[in-house]
């Protein structure tokens, strides 16, 4: 299975930017890097997804590392709006999703 | 558009008894994921279908099973019902199979209670 590593939980106060790291050291050159949200009591939600450069879109903002053995997820302005889980994933060749324990975030009023 | 649709949203049966989940997804997608949700093992993977079939199965026992009909719609199917089966069923769309750059569309899920 395709792993990555996330950290269980963060905070972050709204109105702030949020940075959420993840690793993936065993990705492939082929895998796609996915990140997916899930509010309480909702079936996961796409966020963004990248292969090797930076992307941007209306929801958040992914940063890849030159190795592509990490990246961050960055909400620019967190909102109440924003607590969830945040699961870091990456896609390979076949086609589900391998999600881990992804990280909790928190936001504070 | 309609999302992916997954009925019913809450369901409770008893301990050997089987069950049938249904899942219709986005219009124009043609493959559809299952995924299991508990507590204590997070969110796995149990099978994708594709044009009516089986493409890639995850490490559930053979009680679990699912089909997929012509219209892409997708049943799965639970027997001999145990307490660990309690659980967050997902279901998730996609336009196509193995696609890597493309994204999932999750229903709500369905709840399933096994007493």
């Amino acid at each position: 299975d395709a792993k990555t590593t996330q950290p269980n939980s963060m905070e972050s106060n709204e109105e702030e930017p949020v940075h959420l790291p993840c690793n993936h050291s065993t990705i492939s050159g082929t895998d796609y890097i996915h990140w997916y949200r899930q509010l309480p009591s909702q079936g996961p939600e796409y966020v963004i997804h990248g292969l090797t450069s930076n992307v941007n879109n209306r929801m958040a903002s992914l940063a890849i590392a030159e190795d592509r053995k990490s990246s961050t997820l960055i909400l620019h302005r967190a909102t109440l709006r924003d607590a969830a889980v945040y699961y870091c994933i990456h896609r390979t060749g076949a086609n589900n999703l391998f999600f881990g324990t992804g990280t909790r975030l928190t936001v504070i009023p | 558009k309609a999302g992916v649709t997954q009925t019913p949203r809450y369901l409770i049966k008893t301990r050997g008894q089987q069950v049938t989940l249904s899942c219709s997804p986005i219009s124009g997608h043609r493959s559809v994921s299952w995924y299991q949700q508990t507590p204590g093992q997070g969110l796995q993977f149990l099978f994708e279908y594709f044009s009516e079939t089986q493409r890639n199965k995850g490490n559930f026992p053979g009680r679990f099973s699912g089909r997929q009909f012509s219209n892409s719609r997708s049943e799965m199917n639970v027997s001999t019902l145990e307490l660990g089966d309690s659980a967050l069923y997902l279901c998730a769309s996609s336009l196509r199979s193995g696609q890597l750059n493309t994204e999932a569309f999750f229903g709500q899920g369905t709840r399933l209670t096994v007493v």
